[in-house]
C-alpha cells in the first residue's frame, strides 16, 4: 500500500490557521477511520485527531479535522511556535492494517 | 497508564536477521487492542509494518510480508518483530505501538535506531 498523498510542507505566521490535506482516503472501506498525529524530531507521534474530528483528551481545540469527497484535512487554528513539526495522517484500512500518509512539515514563520 | 519499550539490537549485518522485542507496562497485552510496529527511515515518513493481537493472528505490510513475522508473549505481556534478509533499505527507526480499530494507534515506544551495515 502506497503512503498517502500529503503535501510536503506547508508554513504559517503565529496566530494564522494552516490547513494539511491527505488524499486518497476513499480507496479504503472505513474511509471514517482517519487519524492524525504530531511528531517532532527525536520523538514518538502524538495522536491528535481520530475519526477524522475527535480530540484525544489533552489536545486544544485549535486542531480541527474534516472530510470532503476523497480528502481528509486538518486545520490548525492560531499557531504557535510549538506547532512546528511533522504531521501525519492515518487511514485504517481493514483487517487490522493502516496506512500513513507521506508527511508533511509545518514550519511557524 | 500504558507504557511500551523497545529492545533489540542496534546494528544487523546485511542478509541478516533484525529482531526486536517491545515490552507492554501498565496494560494488558490480551485486552482488546492490536500491537504494531512501524518503522521511519532517517529523515523519512512513517510506515506500517504491521500488527499481532493476543491471540496470535498477524497482519503484515505487503511490501514486507514475506520477511517479516510477529509474536505476542502474553506471559511476559510483550510481542516481537522479525524481519529477515535485511539490507541497508531496512536501516530505519522501528517503534512498537498499542492500536484500536477506533483511534489507531494511540500509544507508541520512543522507537530504537536499527543500522543495517557490516
Amino acid at each position: 500500500q502506497s503512503a498517502l498523498p500529503q503535501p510536503p510542507s506547508v508554513s504559517g505566521s503565529p496566530g494564522q490557521s494552516v490547513t494539511i490535506s491527505c488524499s486518497g482516503i476513499s480507496n479504503y472501506v472505513h474511509y471514517n477511520r482517519v487519524s492524525w498525529y504530531q511528531q517532532t524530531p527525536g520523538t514518538a507521534p502524538r495522536l491528535i485527531l481520530y475519526e477524522i474530528t475527535t480530540r484525544p483528551s489533552g489536545v486544544p481545540d485549535r486542531f480541527s479535522g474534516s472530510m470532503s469527497g476523497d480528502t481528509a484535512s486538518m486545520t490548525i487554528s492560531g499557531l504557535l511556535a510549538e506547532d512546528e513539526a511533522d504531521y501525519y495522517c492515518c487511514s485504517y484500512t481493514g483487517r487490522s492494517a493502516w496506512v500513513f500518509g507521506g508527511g508533511t512539515k509545518l514550519t511557524v514563520l | 497508564q500504558v507504557r511500551l519499550q523497545e529492545s533489540g539490537p542496534g546494528l544487523v549485518e546485511p542478509s541478516g536477521t533484525l529482531s526486536l522485542t517491545c515490552k507492554v507496562s501498565g496494560f494488558s497485552i490480551s485486552g482488546t487492542y492490536h500491537w504494531g510496529w512501524t518503522r521511519q527511515p532517517p529523515g523519512k515518513g512513517l510506515e506500517w509494518i504491521g500488527s499481532v493481537y493476543h491471540s496470535g493472528s498477524t497482519y503484515y505490510s505487503p511490501s514486507l510480508k514475506s520477511r517479516v513475522i510477529m509474536s505476542v508473549d502474553k506471559a511476559k505481556n510483550e510481542f516481537s518483530l522479525n524481519l529477515a534478509s535485511v539490507t541497508a533499505a531496512d536501516t530505519a527507526v522501528y517503534s512498537c505501538s498499542r492500536a484500536s480499530l477506533l483511534t489507531g494507534p494511540d500509544s507508541w515506544g520512543q522507537g530504537v535506531l536499527v543500522t543495517v551495515s557490516s
